[in-house]
């Protein structure tokens, strides 16, 4: 059965440094989507992304985060400067189309 | 007001209990609705799409009321496997990003 693949599935980083986390999403997908839960709390969404190109994105999603989709399978998502705050579980999620998200089974990132 | 609530629990049931959850959502022009069970430090996973006319799997049954603008899951004959937090899920179709909302979870506990 397809699923979605993340790495790393735990990183520990120091404030102020960059993090990538990575994700192959299902193959035959078009929409794409980071997702982050902070201990304890809700699923929050983070962005979509679209034909190349981020189509939607939420007021936590601010210039310190970025999406790329370098080549034709993974799809990453880079914070560049990261706060105590950013810790939580970062979740890559796709969809075929309007039927459900599948998700990947997270990358826990730490900041310290 | 949130996009989409659910009373968080936990609901504390004994095995071979019915039990019921709700979840409300704000927004009309959502249209595609599912309900997804999180395991602890665990990603999301779908449990049900919820269909208008309502739709049942086994023991578990999802129903969709727009007028009131709720959805529902019942569980019957509760499992100890049953015990998760039960997350609802909402969005719409017009959106280019097709980005679901997540409620905060309702935590369910099935006691031997």
């Amino acid at each position: 059965e397809p699923e979605v693949t993340q790495t790393p599935s735990h990183q520990v980083t120091q404030m102020g440094q960059e993090v990538i986390l990575r994700c192959v999403p299902i193959s035959n997908h078009l929409y794409f989507y980071w997702y982050r839960q902070i201990l304890g709390q809700k699923v929050e969404f983070l962005v979509s992304f679209y034909n190349n190109e981020i189509s939607e994105k939420s007021e936590i999603f601010d210039d310190q985060f970025s999406v790329e989709r370098p080549d034709g399978s993974n799809f990453t998502l880079k914070i560049r400067s990261t706060k105590l705050e950013d810790s939580a579980m970062y979740f890559c999620a796709s969809r075929p189309g309007y039927g459900e998200l599948f998700f990947g089974e997270g990358s826990r990132l730490t900041v310290l | 007001r949130k996009e989409v609530e659910q009373d968080p629990g936990p609901f504390n049931v004994p095995e071979g209990a019915t039990v019921a959850f709700n979840c409300t959502y704000s927004n009309s022009a959502s249209q595609s609705f599912f309900w997804y069970r999180q395991d602890c430090r665990k990603e999301p996973k779908l449990l049900m799409s919820v269909y208008s006319s309502g739709n049942e799997d086994g023991r578990f049954t999802a129903q969709l009321n727009r007028a009131s603008q709720y959805i529902s899951l019942l569980i019957r004959d509760s499992k100890l496997s049953d015990s998760a937090t039960y997350l609802c899920a909402g969005g719409p179709y017009n959106n280019a990003g097709n980005m679901l909302t997540f409620g905060g979870g309702t935590r369910l506990m099935v006691k031997p």
